[in-house]
């Protein structure tokens, strides 16, 4: 079955400090794969995604991702966190030019202090 | 500014009572989702629709019920067969079902009195 796994429930940094969030997937088609950021009370914010071609993706905010096949990840990461990325942050999966749905998964929740 | 909106921000549901949760697009987005959120949880599907006049269930239907008269709406209603309805809901929209970027509305967090 398809999963998405995020192991890191709740991630604390100091402002400055590079950061690196953790999303490995269970996908049996091609995956395509998305990253999304949330702040409290708010709807999701699209980060990045990736469809195909270049495995190293850039994003809005100064975030990328990196595809890894052979490790099923889609690491998303930052070389220097601001107070203003706290938030919580998604990992999502789908099948390309399939009817599956996109599957979440529970989030990290980033704290970052000064 | 193209965009979905969720009304109302917040909702409060008497025991026994139907509520509905608005969603509008204007992005001319053919597919539209509804997701519940609880804490700790990641996004789970409520109902989906990819086309006008057509709507499909998703993993947690029960209780719940949707339309989809207009390309730009999508409401969702909160049943009295929810035992559960606490949570934060979202609204989301693609191009189509099959590139399936979703943008997200700003959500309703409904509650039980």
């Amino acid at each position: 079955a398809q999963s998405v796994t995020q192991p890191d429930i709740h991630i604390t940094v100091s402002e400055g400090a590079s950061l690196e969030l953790r999303c490995n997937y269970s996908y049996g088609a091609t995956p395509y794969l998305f990253w999304y950021v949330q702040s409290p009370g708010q709807g999701l914010q699209l980060l990045l995604k990736y469809f195909s071609g270049d495995t190293l993706v850039q994003g809005i905010k100064g975030f990328e991702a990196e595809f890894k096949r052979s490790q099923s990840s889609f690491n998303l990461r930052k070389p220097s966190v601001h107070w203003s990325d706290a938030a919580e942050y998604f990992c999502a999966v789908g099948a390309l030019y399939n009817t599956d749905k996109l599957i979440f998964g529970t989030g990290t929740r980033l704290q970052v202090f000064p | 500014d193209g965009g979905i909106t969720q009304s109302p921000k917040y909702l409060f549901r008497k025991e026994g009572q139907n509520v509905t949760l608005s969603c509008e697009q204007n992005l001319n987005h053919d597919a539209m989702y509804w997701y519940r959120q609880d804490p700790g949880q990641g996004l789970r599907l409520i109902y989906y629709s990819q086309i006008v006049n057509d709507f499909q269930k998703g993993d947690i239907a029960e209780g719940y019920s949707v339309s989809r008269e207009k390309k730009e709406s999508f409401p969702l209603t909160v049943t009295s067969a929810q035992k559960n309805p606490t949570a934060f809901y979202l609204c989301a929209s693609s191009i189509d079902f099959r590139r399936e970027t979703q943008y997200f509305g700003p959500g309703t967090r409904l509650l039980v009195l």
